[in-house]
């Protein structure tokens, strides 16, 4: 039981490159969403999935697309990568309500030059 | 749009000293929930509350939510070391799926 993975860990990208970062939970949970964390403002909801094959816009959701084909992956993709897209990435996911437990992701570090 | 406030941003104290991290907004949230993240690594739920004037322990953490579903807070007593790390607070809205974070509590302990 691996939890929650993402791929890659580390990523340097050129402005205007494209990639997709990879989440992955064998928990077979319903929710699963993509935050971005930068220093001093806490996580940041770019976009969130509550089932297979739906996903939703959150806070901060323009330069992403997001894809959710199989239950237990979450894609994030960058069409065309921006300075202001340089950060650290967290995939989260959960069972059902509200209030179950939320998992995390280790991370992805994106900076683009 | 709703904000979560953590105060204070940055805190350094001694080892069994006693403190408290507030988490407030102007929205109300059906539950809320603290986070500890530890560097290079993703926020780990510490306790999640959804009553207002809900108090929760985990041994020396207090955890408390108000009774308005507007604010929480966390104290710990006799911080140790090992309690170092960014404390968040998040808070949903039923029906919604989503979480605002607020902006951290960096905590440092010294020994």
């Amino acid at each position: 039981n691996a939890g929650v993975t993402q791929t890659p860990k580390f990523r340097v990208l050129k402005t205007g490159q494209s990639m997709t970062l990879l989440c992955a939970q064998d928990m077979n949970h319903e929710y699963m969403y993509w935050y971005r964390q930068d220093p001093g403002m806490g996580l940041r909801l770019i976009h969130y999935s509550v089932g297979e094959g739906t996903t939703a816009k959150g806070e901060v959701p323009d330069g992403y697309n997001v894809s959710r084909l199989k239950k237990q992956n979450f894609l994030l993709g960058l069409e065309s990568a921006a300075p202001s897209q340089t950060s650290v990435y967290f995939c989260a996911s959960h069972a059902s309500g509200e209030t179950d437990t939320q998992y995390f992701g280790p991370g992805t570090r994106l900076t683009v030059l | 749009t709703q904000l979560l406030e953590q105060s204070p941003q940055f805190l350094s104290i001694q080892e069994g000293e006693n403190l408290t991290v507030y988490c407030n907004s102007s929205s109300v949230f059906s539950s809320l929930q603290w986070y500890r993240q530890e560097p290079g690594e993703g926020p780990v739920l510490l306790v999640t509350v959804v009553t207002g004037g809900e108090v929760k322990k985990l041994k020396r953490l207090t955890f408390q939510f108000g009774d308005a579903r507007k604010d929480s807070s966390l104290h710990i007593t006799a911080a140790q070391p090992g309690d170092t790390g960014l404390y968040l607070c998040a808070g949903s809205t039923s029906g919604t799926y989503k979480y605002i974070f607020g902006t951290g509590t960096r905590l440092k302990v010294l020994a």
